[in-house]
Formats: C-alpha cells, sequence, structure tokens
C-alpha cells in the first residue's frame, strides 16, 4: 500500500526562523511528489518535483528530493506569520491519470 | 482563487440521512476528483470523473457515488451518513492534457458534520 509519512505533525516557531518539514515515502513506480499549502481550506499548489527535477526554490520556499532516501524536504526561510498554514505532502505513483496519496501534513504557526 | 467552487460550504446532517455535495470545475477542465479529508488527515482519494465516466476510485464504500454533467460539474452523494463521515470534502479539477496533476486546482471544500 501506499504511503506518505510526514513530520513533525506540528511546529511553532518565531518570525524571522528557518524551518524544514519533512516527508518520506513508500510507492510503487513512483512518479512525481508534490507539495501544497493549506491554509484555510482549498490546498494550493507549491511545488512538484520529478526524477528530472529533484530541487525546486521559490523566494523563501525551497524543497529537494532524495530518490535514495525516499524522502524530500520543504524549506522556509526567514519565516512570516503568513506562513502559517498546514503543509501537505503528497506522492503521486506512476500509473497515468492517478490520483494523489497525501501524507496527514504538518501544522506550521509562525508567532509573532 | 482557483476557480472551482463548492457548495454548500457548511452542512450538518444526521446519522443515517443522504446529502448531496456539489462542485463546478475551473473552466477549460474536464477532470474532477473528490477528496475526502478528515480532522487531523491529509486528503483521501474518493473517486475521479472523466467526461462523464468514473474514471478511478479509492478505498470507500459504494454508500459514496457520484455524476458528472456535460459542463463537467460534478455531485458527491453519500447515502446512508455514519459519524465518521464527518470530514472536510475537496474537490479538484484538472485538465487531461499536460501533467495532470501538477494542475490539479482544489476548492474551498465542503465542512460535513454528521450529529
Amino acid at each position: 500500500e501506499d504511503k506518505v509519512v510526514q513530520s513533525p505533525l506540528s511546529l511553532v516557531v518565531h518570525e524571522g526562523d528557518t524551518v524544514t518539514l519533512n516527508c518520506s515515502y513508500e510507492v510503487t513506480n513512483f512518479r512525481s511528489l508534490l507539495w501544497y499549502k493549506q491554509e484555510k481550506k482549498a490546498p494550493t499548489f507549491l511545488f512538484m518535483l520529478t526524477s528530472s527535477g529533484i530541487e525546486k526554490k521559490s523566494g523563501r520556499l525551497s524543497s529537494i528530493l532524495d530518490k535514495k532516501e525516499l524522502s524530500s524536504i520543504l524549506n522556509i526561510t526567514a519565516t512570516q506569520t503568513g506562513d502559517s498554514a498546514i503543509y501537505l505532502c503528497a506522492v503521486e505513483p506512476y500509473s497515468g491519470n492517478t490520483p494523489l496519496v497525501f501524507g496527514k501534513g504538518t501544522r506550521l504557526s509562525v508567532i509573532a | 482563487e482557483t476557480g472551482v467552487t463548492q457548495s454548500p460550504t457548511h452542512l450538518i446532517k444526521t446519522r443515517g440521512q443522504q446529502v448531496t455535495l456539489r462542485c463546478s470545475s475551473q473552466s477549460g477542465h474536464n477532470t474532477v476528483s473528490w477528496y475526502q479529508q478528515a480532522l487531523g488527515q491529509g486528503p483521501q482519494f474518493i473517486f475521479q470523473y472523466y467526461r462523464e465516466e468514473e474514471n478511478g476510485r479509492g478505498n470507500f464504500p459504494p454508500r459514496f457515488s457520484g455524476l458528472q454533467f456535460p459542463n463537467y460539474s460534478s455531485e458527491l452523494n453519500v447515502n446512508a451518513l455514519e459519524l465518521d463521515d464527518s470530514a472536510l470534502y475537496l474537490c479538484a479539477s484538472s485538465s487531461s492534457t499536460g501533467r495532470t496533476n501538477e494542475k490539479l486546482f482544489f476548492g474551498s471544500g465542503t465542512q460535513l458534520s454528521v450529529l
């Protein structure tokens, strides 16, 4: 059974801190790994990582895929209160138009 | 704002009742997926519709059923509601062309409470 495990499940940091969120996975025929940010209800897409694109960066956020260790990290530098959200990691198995397998998410709280 | 709209935003039902949730997909998208997100959990795949046909189903019982209409909007129906059905129900739309899951757009969900 395909599985995604995220850690920590929750995290409280102060503004300006740097955080690292972890995601490990077990999936048959890996295709891609995706990160989403869920602030209120709708998850919004952050990054997609594949064998041909193992590192992505956008502003203060960056993500790396380690295919050998079957894991990924999401880094956020100089955190702001607006970064407070649940960060979801999902894996897409390689089988055509297949659904995503999500982890439980990491709830990040950034306090001023 | 993704262009995916869901209704209603909140709903309270009692055990045994039936519920219908609705989703309007983003313009140009012909694929709709439904996910259930229980409190403290990640979204779990229920099923997907592509051009009005079910195109994959997760580990949910038959009392979870769906429809997709010619305009690609979709409904999720749940019969004989149970307490454990209380969750946020997310609809996501995508185009069948290209890398589908990279272009998956989620709606804001329907929060269902079963009492």
